[in-house]
């Protein structure tokens, strides 16, 4: 059983244009995130809920919005995406802030 | 704010080498350490952590001790094997931020037969 699943695995996408990635975790975990890393493998957090509140927001355009309408799902919508948006973004869950178990990644290409 | 460094890579090595790949963190007080990896294609796992100072993390062979006089939580591996090639991260977590996750840059590290 996959414990954090994302969808969809890949995304190509016009400029422009809104887009939602999905994301579910089956391991009863409090704590969701959102992370994105770019092209050099650099990797930022960009949101954690916890039960379902916003507890960490990172400098992140407002064109990017979590959702989480229950504890075991945060999906990211996004905005008039633009090329620098182009990146692979992870979800990751945590009981504890001993580890967080990652999703496979989405990756996001902006054309 | 808290920061993560570690060496750029690529690293390449041979089979049954020795592996060190450096990491240097700053933060307030006792922040906790990780190491991540992320195999090709997939997402990052937790390969091994430190809670407090002088403390060792383990696992697969990988060893990291939490060094607070310098700073540093570097990663070893006496003997590697093709199926290290991966990219490691490392990360801490602050005393007082709970969940809350820095990484560093990554290293990517390539075993060759």
């Amino acid at each position: 059983d996959t414990a954090v699943s994302q969808t969809p695995k890949y995304l190509v996408t016009q400029m422009g244009n809104d887009k939602s990635i999905k994301c579910e975790q089956n391991l009863g975990h409090d704590t969701m995130y959102w992370y994105k890393q770019d092209s050099k493998k650099f990797l930022k957090i960009m949101f954690s809920y916890n039960n379902k509140e916003l507890i960490i927001n990172e400098t992140v355009p407002n064109r990017f919005s979590p959702k989480s309408p229950d504890k075991a799902h945060l999906n990211l919508h996004i905005n008039s995406l633009e090329l620098g948006d182009s990146a692979v973004y992870f979800c990751a869950s945590s009981q504890s802030p001993i580890e967080q178990f990652f999703g496979p990644g989405t990756r996001l290409t902006v054309l | 704010g808290d920061s993560v460094t570690q060496m750029e890579g690529p690293v390449t090595l041979s089979e049954e080498a020795f592996l060190t790949i450096n990491c240097t963190y700053t933060a307030t007080g006792y922040p906790s350490l990780f190491w991540y990896v992320q195999y090709p294609g997939e997402g990052l796992q937790l390969l091994l952590k430190a809670t407090k100072a002088d403390d060792k993390g383990s696992n697969k062979g990988f060893e990291a001790t939490y060094r607070k006089e310098t700073t540093s939580f570097h990663l070893e591996k006496g003997s590697v094997q093709v199926s290290d090639s991966a990219v490691y991260f490392c990360a801490l977590s602050p005393q007082a931020a709970g969940n809350k996750l820095t990484f560093g840059g990554g290293t990517r590290v390539l075993v060759k037969p």
